[in-house]
């Protein structure tokens, strides 16, 4: 595809549930974001892939939160016993060249 | 990365120019300016970025002032579908592991028919 792909658009969990997030970045991209966007909020970095070498998690915002690239192109952010504080939309990005990153249109997760 | 303010909304008529403008007072000399948008339901989108030279492209042009402490983003002729989220980010160089961005909440843009 010609841009970043994420599935599912939406999901909606019930409290204590675990989701999965998948990212397809465009092909070749080397590095490779997530981001949480909660509702009126900018998007605030949760994680960065450099090929599969996760090199910065510093925005994870705890142990139950878990990214993924094992081949360096696929991604995926999975939520453990899923809370209500964890509704938001998640985006993916990624980028070959610096400056530009392209994102994807995000996954809406609804936790109730 | 400096920190910037923003106006939170802005309203514009279409065709008319829009300028957003962006404070970065504490911006040091090797920090760039970085200007994404988001509109609604989509994920951000890169518009342009300088650091001390004034640039255009077919988005946009952005005008840094001589002392970088501010900047504005003008669009030239406002369309409807320019209404989106305007963030103004402060970073130093990128290269591979340095691209993280961190977002504001930004400025709300709404161009009026």
């Amino acid at each position: 595809g010609a841009g970043v792909s994420q599935s599912p658009r939406y999901k909606v969990a019930k409290r204590g549930q675990d989701v999965a997030l998948r990212c397809d970045p465009i092909s070749g991209h080397v590095s490779l974001f997530w981001y949480q966007q909660a509702l009126g909020q900018g998007p605030e970095f949760l994680t960065y892939f450099q090929n599969e070498a996760q090199l910065d998690k510093s925005g994870l915002p705890s142990d139950r939160f878990f990214a993924e690239r094992p081949e360096g192109s696929v991604s995926t952010l999975k939520i453990q016993r899923t809370q209500q504080e964890d509704s938001a939309v998640y985006l993916c990005a990624s980028s070959l060249a610096p400056f530009e990153l392209f994102f994807g249109e995000g996954s809406r997760l609804t936790v109730l | 990365d400096a920190k910037t303010t923003q106006p939170p909304s802005m309203d514009c008529a279409e065709g008319r120019a829009a300028n957003l403008p962006c404070n970065h007072s504490t911006i040091s000399g090797n920090e760039y300016v970085y200007w994404y948008r988001q509109i609604h339901s989509q994920g951000p989108q890169y518009i342009i970025h300088g650091l001390k030279n004034n640039e255009t492209n077919e988005m946009a042009s952005l005008i840094i002032t001589e002392d970088r402490k501010s900047s504005t983003l003008i669009l030239p002729h406002a369309t409807l579908r320019d209404t989106a989220v305007y963030y103004c980010i402060a970073k130093k160089p990128i290269n591979f592991g340095n691209e993280k961005l961190t977002f504001g909440t930004g400025t709300r843009l709404t161009i009026i028919p």
